[in-house]
């Protein structure tokens, strides 16, 4: 099955810096591929998400990118504010998310200093 | 916009009993999933509903189980507990499949 690996676990960074997360999946047939955000206490929180036929996608201070030559896609947070500070995650899926089964990597906690 | 409602945000049951945990999804929306989130093992999916037939299963044993209402409200149901169960049960929904919004969840712990 689906196999997602994320690094780093964790991640810190001064405010204003730009901060990286990438991940990488094991199944060619993987076509979806969204990232989270999760704060303490609350469920994760849709923040961007890519298909398989877009190489990158971006959204104000937030990026990503897909190589589905090498499987690995990566966010990018720009600029980033002591707010973006939280636990990410990135998943993948084989049916388009549209039957939930989103394979989760482990998480990076993102701590941005002011 | 009513976000997805869990209920309820935290339970504290014993070994070997059962619990049943409650998703309201976003209205609107036909298609919810449950996750299980461990430290341990992070985020798993445990199935995947849509208009009252389940779509989808992960790998979990039989003792968990859900079921979805004709309002699109959805159940599930763990039996036996076991310590290992003590995680927090999230349920996720989503109008068209992509881009599913996850509640806040349930807290289980079990004793």
């Amino acid at each position: 099955g689906e196999n997602v690996e994320q690094h780093p676990s964790t991640l810190s960074v001064q405010e204003g810096d730009s901060a990286v997360i990438k991940c990488t999946y094991s199944d060619s047939a993987s076509n979806y591929f969204p990232w989270y955000k999760q704060e303490l206490g609350k469920g994760p929180q849709l923040i961007i998400d890519i298909r398989s036929n877009v190489g990158e996608k971006k959204d104000q201070r937030i990026a990503v990118t897909l190589n589905k030559t090498a499987k690995h896609f990566s966010l990018h947070i720009t600029e980033t504010q002591p707010e973006d500070s939280a636990v990410y995650f990135c998943a993948a899926s084989i049916n388009g998310g549209s039957q939930g089964n989103l394979i989760f990597g482990k998480g990076t906690k993102l701590s941005v200093k002011p | 916009k009513a976000g997805v409602t869990q209920t309820p945000r935290y339970l504290i049951k014993t070994r070997g009993q059962q619990v049943t945990l409650s998703c309201s999804p976003i209205s609107g929306h036909r298609s919810v999933s449950w996750y299980q989130q461990t430290p341990g093992q992070g985020l798993q999916f445990l199935f995947e509903y849509f208009s009252e037939t389940q779509r989808n299963k992960g790998n979990f044993p039989g003792r968990f189980s859900g079921r979805q209402f004709s309002n699109s409200r959805s159940e599930m149901n763990v039996s036996t507990l076991e310590l290992g169960d003590s995680a927090l049960y999230l349920c996720a929904s989503s109008l068209s499949g992509y881009g599913y919004t996850f509640g806040s969840g349930t807290r289980l712990t079990v004793v």
